[in-house]
């Protein structure tokens, strides 16, 4: 396994359609993390998996951001009708513990870059 | 809620010479972690150095080091002889295990001058 993976690495759209992205994990990391990143400033936490379970999406920032990790394994972000200022580097980390010290250790994949048009 | 803050935006330095990068945080938890992350043109993060806050020594990791001062809640980054591959985005980055996320500084572009 070489490192975490996410597909596609570029997408550009229209305002209004709907996309998807996906992430694979290093295998076996529990956790699953999604951030996005505008350019100059550093990566926004979305949202973060523990296996299966959303254990955190009060930060998506709206609901037109939804998240799954159906068999906790790959992930995939969704944003139904894009906006202009969706643009940006949606990035994916995992980490490989449940908990104690070292599950803080991200790897991080080397994101998604959204264009709308 | 807890904050990063890297107040220099670009940073230079000469070629096998010594640079030092600055960030702050904040947080009212006590059991957090602090780390520095690269980040190239290529957009991927590389994990650089690693802190436990629980732990006095600063950590070193090669040509990497760090100076905590958990009192000040001060975290920077020393590179020394750097090189040119060390020309990047560099983001300081804070976690905790009661909020389970990884919160980013702003980040400080360094470049490497030959």
């Amino acid at each position: 396994d070489t490192g975490v993976s996410q597909d596609p690495r570029h997408k550009i759209t229209k305002r209004g359609q709907n996309v998807t992205f996906r992430c694979d994990p290093i295998s076996e990391h529990n956790r699953l993390y999604w951030y996005r990143q505008t350019l100059g400033q550093g990566p926004e936490f979305l949202t973060y998996f523990q296996n299966e379970a959303q254990l955190e999406k009060s930060r998506l920032l709206s609901d037109r951001f939804s998240a799954e990790r159906p068999k906790g394994s790959f992930s995939t972000l969704e944003i139904q009708r894009t906006e202009q200022g969706d643009s940006a580097m949606y990035l994916c980390a995992s980490s490989p513990q449940t908990g104690g010290a070292g599950d803080e250790k991200l790897f991080f994949g080397s994101g998604t870059q959204l264009s709308v048009l | 809620a807890q904050t990063v803050t890297q107040s220099q935006p670009e940073m230079s330095v000469q070629e096998a010479e010594t640079v030092t990068l600055s960030c702050t945080y904040d947080t009212s938890e006590s059991d957090y972690y602090l780390f520095w992350y690269k980040q190239p043109p290529s957009r991927q993060m590389i994990l650089v150095i690693r802190q436990e806050a629980y732990k006095q020594q600063n950590a070193t990791e090669n040509r990497f080091s760090v100076n905590f001062q958990k009192a000040a809640k001060s975290f920077s980054l020393k590179i020394s002889d750097s090189q040119l591959g060390d020309a990047a985005m560099y983001f300081c980055a804070l976690y905790n295990n009661a909020g389970n996320m990884l919160t980013f500084g702003g980040g400080t572009r360094l470049m490497v001058k030959p």
